[in-house]
């Protein structure tokens, strides 16, 4: 089945900087992609997704690129506010039979200093 | 996020007790899915369903069980046979199975075995 790896596990900017989260993905069929962010004790909500006949996606200071030679995407988030600091899972998606189901990697803790 | 809910927000239970997890959602969505999230290791798929008295195993689906008997419900049941049921269960649903749409999560379960 699809594995996800994302890295780092935690990652602290000052407010201000940009933040790079990287993801990689194992099977070459996967074909969507998006982005969950999740605030303490809050559920998961999606913030960008990109699909794999696009190499890059922004919205506002939030951009996802993806290299399916290389099967990595990446999200990067720019100028960088301290309601940013949550938790972000990156997840590949492919048709599978007759259902589709996400994988998610591990999540990475961004915190935002001020 | 709104429209789907989860309840009990907390739960706590016995070793060697059955216990079940209820997930509503109001989005008139078709598929529908269960997440388990341990620190350190993402979300993982316990159970999903495309359609009504539709389901299938997700990476985890050992000593789980659901139904799907209306389009609106979905609940899980933690078996005694599930080892190390303490966790934070995630229900989520898009509005049909597939890569590329959108997974609403509800607000989570926090399971506890005393």
């Amino acid at each position: 089945g699809e594995n996800v790896e994302q890295h780092p596990s935690t990652l602290s900017v000052q407010e201000g900087d940009s933040a790079v989260i990287k993801c990689t993905y194992s099977d070459s069929a996967s074909n969507y992609f998006p982005w969950y962010k999740q605030e303490l004790g809050k559920r998961p909500q999606l913030i960008i997704d990109i699909r794999s006949n696009v190499g890059e996606k922004k919205d506002q200071r939030i951009a996802v690129t993806l290299n399916k030679t290389a099967k990595h995407f990446s999200l990067h988030i720019t100028e960088t506010q301290p309601e940013d600091s949550a938790v972000y899972f990156c997840a590949a998606s492919m048709w599978a039979g007759t259902a589709s189901k996400l994988t998610f990697g591990t999540g990475t803790r961004l915190q935002v200093t001020l | 996020d709104g429209g789907i809910t989860q309840s009990p927000k907390y739960l706590f239970r016995k070793e060697g007790q059955n216990v079940t997890l209820s997930c509503e959602q109001n989005l008139n969505h078709d598929a529908m899915y269960w997440y388990r999230q341990d620190p350190g290791q993402g979300l993982r798929l316990i159970y999903y369903s495309q359609i009504v008295n539709d389901f299938q195993k997700g990476d985890i689906a050992e000593g789980y069980s659901v139904s799907r008997e209306k389009k609106e419900s979905f609940p899980l049941t933690v078996t005694s046979a599930q080892k190390n049921p303490t966790a934070f269960y995630l229900c989520a649903s898009s509005i049909r199975a597939g890569a590329g749409n959108e997974q609403f999560f509800g607000p989570g379960t926090r399971l506890t075995v005393l």
